[in-house]
């Protein structure tokens, strides 16, 4: 079965940093390439990042670019997104997926409040 | 960026209705559409990938159509269980853009 387990989620001030993990199995992790995307409290899906099953290809939404880094360890098989210089409007329920956002984890929550 | 619209934002209907959920491109997308549905307090789950594909283990009574611009989930005849909200997904270029999804009720 496939499984996705975020964690690193928790609350932050704003101007401070977060990391993020997400934990896959069920699936050869090294074959996929995987996507964060993001959900604000009682709002859209917004997508923000996605890493290609090596790391050679990487993109970021416009408002996460230079802020946020998608990464990942395929001997670990986990994914990760690194936040500095967070900001009120990143509070949201971050989920990791698939690439073809076949699955998804259950989300780590990221608040974001002085 | 490509911008989704969806519509209707809202939507109330009766068990065995048959239900449909537009989504507009703001430029040619081809076939690169996904529809998900999202339960309250669960994460979005795939149901229609490539405009017109049905996701394994998906009820038969949900299908897709559409290319372009324009796209539409359908759903046969309306369940209990279909209550969620829906979101459409372009991946057709970066930045991937979602709808701003229906939110389904019974009536």
């Amino acid at each position: 079965e496939v499984q996705l387990v975020e964690s690193g989620g928790g609350l932050v001030q704003p101007g401070r940093s977060l990391k993020l993990s997400c934990l896959a199995s069920g699936f050869t992790f090294s074959n996929y390439g995987m996507n964060w995307i993001r959900q604000a409290p009682g709002k859209g899906l917004e997508w923000v990042a996605s890493i290609s099953s090596s790391s050679s290809y990487i993109y970021y939404a416009d408002t996460v670019k230079g802020r946020f880094t998608i990464s990942r360890d395929n001997a670990k098989n986990t994914l990760y997104l690194q936040m500095t210089s967070l900001r009120s409007e990143d509070t949201a329920l971050y989920y990791c997926a698939r690439l073809a956002m076949d699955a998804w984890g259950q989300g780590a929550s990221v608040t974001v409040s002085s | 960026d490509i911008q989704m619209t969806q519509s209707p934002s809202f939507l109330s209907a009766s068990v065995g209705d048959r239900v449909t959920i537009n989504c507009k491109a703001s430029q040619n997308i081809n076939r690169y559409l996904n529809w998900y549905q999202q339960k309250l307090g669960e994460a979005p789950k795939l149901l229609i990938y490539n405009a017109n594909s049905l996701q394994t283990g998906i009820p038969s009574r949900f299908s897709g159509s559409g290319s372009g611009t324009d796209f539409t989930l359908t759903i046969s005849s309306l369940q209990p269980e279909d209550v969620a909200t829906y979101f459409c997904l372009q991946h057709n270029s970066w930045p991937w853009t979602f709808g701003g999804g229906t939110k389904l009720e019974l009536k």
